[in-house]
């Protein structure tokens, strides 16, 4: 069974930290995705990536980066938490055309 | 036009009903399709694809029009346990990119 895993089910950080989420994906999958989902907006792409050290904007990348030093794994960057990122972050990973697995969802609330 | 349109109802629909959902794409050089589902508080997960052939999996019955550009689902006999969210997804030859539309709100009621 294809295995995505998020570090952190729940996340509690303070204004202006600095925050790393962690995925792991174990079927050797070419791409991966980071969405946020808020109510009544959907999943929003945040970054996505089609190699190592391949690194694309989706449509919200303001004040997030990423980092994919292994095939395996892809990292989300809050580079200084604010309170507008409280939300549920979903990573996802898919080889090319294929159907996307989902991690259970990170739960971050900055206060 | 945005790339992926779902609406995003509810539907209130009482059990053992008929009900169908549509999703328009705007990228006619879309060449995957999904419909994927999502329990409240949980990730998404694959309900089905939709082949240009279309498919069926049971009580569930997807389409894809690629003249109109749009995919369909149809749910017979719906049961309590379909409520959910079912959200559309289409990617891109191009890059891969997989767009989700918001997604449609189903309330199947007893």
């Amino acid at each position: 069974d294809v295995k995505v895993t998020q570090s952190s089910r729940y996340l509690v950080k303070r204004t202006g930290e600095k925050v790393f989420l962690e995925c792991v994906q174990d079927m050797d999958h070419e791409n991966m995705f980071w969405y946020r989902q808020d109510p009544g907006l959907g999943l929003r792409l945040i970054y996505f990536s089609y190699d190592v050290k391949m690194k694309e904007k989706g449509d919200i990348p303001e004040g997030y980066s990423v980092s994919r030093e292994k095939k395996e794994r892809f990292s989300l960057i809050l580079e200084s938490a604010s309170t507008n990122q409280t939300s549920m972050y979903l990573c996802a990973s898919t080889a090319w055309g294929d159907e996307a697995f989902f991690g259970q969802g990170t739960r971050l609330t900055v206060v | 036009r945005k790339e992926v349109e779902q609406d995003p109802g509810p539907f209130n629909v009482p059990e053992g009903a008929t009900v169908a959902f549509n999703c328009t794409y705007s990228n006619s050089a879309s060449q995957s399709f999904f419909w994927y589902r999502q329990d409240c508080r949980k990730e998404p997960k694959l309900l089905m694809s939709v082949y240009s052939s279309g498919n069926e999996d049971g009580r569930f019955t997807a389409q894809l029009n690629r003249a109109s550009q749009y995919i369909s689902l149809l749910i017979r006999d719906s049961k309590l346990s379909d409520s959910a969210t079912y959200l559309c997804v289409v990617t891109t030859p191009r890059d891969d990119k997989i767009i989700f539309g918001k997604g449609t709100r189903l309330h199947i009621l007893p």
